[in-house]
Formats: C-alpha cells, structure tokens, sequence
C-alpha cells in the first residue's frame, strides 16, 4: 500500500501559468481533501469530496479548481497562479470516519 | 465558521519533561477531537483522538485532557523525547459537520537534550 500519493513534490510558475496537482489513494477511501499549509495559518480545506463525483469548497477554494476523476484519484488545478498561492499542498484521505484523514506527502509550490 | 485556536506558537521543553499543548474551539458537530504530528517535509499523521464520552484518552506518553463546558481541549506528553520534536495541530469537525475538521495553526515543539 502506497497509501495517498502526490505529484510534484515540488513546482515552480511563473504568475499567469496554470498547472494541475495530482492526488492518489489506494486505501478505497470515499472522501479526499485538498489543503494548503502556510506559515503560522494551520492547514486551510480548498475543496473536498465526499464520493466519487461529488466536490464541494471548503474555507479557501478562490483560485482553484478540482476533479474526483474516480474513486482514487482527486486533482487540484490552479488556473492562472498567482503569488499569493505560493504554497505547501496536502491531498488527504478518509473511509468511513471523516476525522481520522491520511495526508499525502505534500507538494511544494513556488509562484514567482 | 468555525475558528480553532492553539497555544502556543512554539514550546521548548526539556527531555523528560511534560510538553502541554492547549486548543479551544466556537462550535462543533460532533465530540472528536483529533491531534495530528506533522515531522519536517512530511505529511500530517494522526497521533491521538478523544471522543468525549470521556473527559480523558491516554495512549503511551500522550494524554489528552477535554473540558466541554469551557470548549477547550489539550494534548500532554510525557517524559519528553527529542524524537517528539515536530509541529502538532490540533482540530475539531466543522459545525455543520459534513465531513470536514478545521485545523488549528501549530504548535512547534521542540525537546532539547
């Protein structure tokens, strides 16, 4: 088990530029998450999904969007960067209990 | 919405010691109330949790201690290792539930030889 797999591990853009964050769990989780981690904030929700198909926004979702593609994967898109997105990104998932989350390893994202 | 806060920013203890971390919360769902450890380029993992049927969950040298008529809830560890060393956060499940927790900002805990 590979548990909740992201790609990049790191990225740098350019302002304006768009790119797409890859999440994967090969737990046969329902839900996954996309955070961001900065200084001194926490980990701030952007988007979730509860199932397969289903997405919803979470406290910070301005400047992105997300797929479910299938039950494994989840992707976060940023459509056109911006600095204030520079960033730690964390993909999570959960089974049955929503509050016991596994997080990926992370992807660090610079917008300069 | 749904606001956790934590204290305190940053902890120094010395091994051996007790390291207390403390967390309030608005407004909750649900009674759970989870802690995660998060270790330097890594993800967050789960550490502890307490349902609160009871007011306290000790797993090992962690304990956690919840107060629901003060909305407060706190993380103890004792004897104090350098391996301990790490961010903590604790969070709570959103008002509304709907499957989502809000995380509170960190404590960076450091436990110095």
């Amino acid at each position: 088990n590979a548990g909740v797999t992201q790609t990049p591990k790191f990225q740098v853009l350019k302002t304006g530029q768009s790119m797409t964050l890859q999440c994967a769990q090969d737990m046969n989780h329902n839900s996954m998450y996309w955070y961001r981690q900065d200084p001194g904030m926490g980990l701030r929700l952007i988007y979730y999904s509860a199932s397969e198909g289903t997405t919803d926004k979470g406290e910070v979702p301005n400047g992105y969007n997300v797929s479910r593609l299938n039950k494994r994967e989840f992707s976060l898109r940023l459509e056109s960067a911006a600095p204030s997105q520079t960033s730690v990104y964390f993909c999570a998932s959960s089974v049955t209990d929503p509050y016991e989350q596994y997080f990926g390893p992370g992807t660090r994202l610079t917008v300069t | 919405q749904q606001q956790v806060k934590q204290s305190p920013q940053s902890l120094i203890v010395q091994k051996g010691g007790i390291s207390i971390i403390n967390c309030a919360y608005e407004n909750t769902a649900f009674d759970y109330f989870p802690w995660y450890q998060q270790f330097p380029g890594k993800g967050p993992a789960l550490l502890i949790a307490i349902r609160p049927d009871v007011s306290e969950k000790k797993e090992g040298r962690f304990t956690i201690s919840f107060n629901k008529s003060a909305k407060q809830f706190s993380l103890h560890i004792m004897d104090s290792q350098p391996g301990d060393s790490a961010t903590y956060f604790c969070a709570a499940p959103h008002p509304f539930g709907n499957e989502k927790l809000t995380f509170g900002t960190g404590t960076r805990l450091t436990i110095i030889p």
